[in-house]
């Protein structure tokens, strides 16, 4: 079975541009998370969405952070402007809430890096 | 604030001997506790959990104790091996608040040869 698909693997970029990745959740999944990998905070929950509905976005760090979920099987999270500071990994997860024990799937993350 | 603690940026260990990766927590209200172990280049894959009525879980060499009175949990990795070299987080879910784990900063877990 196909786990969760995130793209591009990898993104390099400049300062002030738009940076839009990408998630395929599992099949069937119900919650779909964005968490950021940094070094100094380690991974922290910016967004979840439940049924597609985003239900806490309370760890997106500012206006400059947008994510959207449009249909089951597809989310995105937008940075514009991008700034040096979101350089970061960010992984896409997801799990199903009717069968939970707190297993979350993640993918492989993308690694951003803004010039 | 930091709900989840992970003290030990690192452990280093000889293979063959025993791994304790240790872990505090704030929220009263998490009722789930796991570990995910995370190879460089890839995403977090889940290890072991434990309830949080239940005391310790065994997995193998894997082995999850939860103090709830001082809101602490270990993670026992016996014997460990060089494949176990890794970064470890700690995850809590507070069940008010749907299916969100609470992540703790990670320790990083080199096991010599």
């Amino acid at each position: 079975d196909a786990g969760v698909i995130q793209s591009p693997r990898h993104e390099v970029t400049e300062m002030g541009q738009e940076v839009t990745l990408r998630c395929k959740p599992i099949s069937g999944h119900d919650y779909l998370f964005w968490y950021r990998q940094t070094m100094m905070r380690g991974l922290e929950l910016l967004i979840y969405f439940n049924n597609n509905v985003p239900i806490d976005d309370s760890g997106m760090p500012e206006d400059r952070f947008s994510a959207k979920m449009p249909n089951a099987s597809f989310s995105t999270l937008k940075i514009q402007p991008s700034e040096p500071r979101d350089s970061a990994v960010y992984f896409c997860a997801s799990s199903l809430g009717t069968a939970f024990t707190g297993e979350l799937f993640f993918g492989e993350g993308s690694r951003l890096t803004v010039l | 604030d930091q709900q989840v603690k992970q003290n030990s940026p690192s452990l280093s260990v000889q293979e063959g001997r025993i791994s304790i990766l240790n872990c505090d927590y704030t929220n009263s209200m998490f009722d789930y506790f796991l570990w995910y172990k995370k190879y460089p280049a890839e995403g977090p894959t889940f290890l072991i959990s434990i309830s949080s009525i239940k005391d310790k879980n065994e997995d193998g060499r894997f082995t999850v104790f939860l103090n709830k009175s001082a809101k602490h949990l270990s993670l026992h990795i016996v014997p460990s091996q060089p494949g176990d070299s890794a970064v470890y987080f700690c995850a809590a879910r507070d069940k008010a608040a749907g299916n969100k784990l609470t992540f703790g900063g990670g320790t990083r877990v080199l096991v010599k040869p």
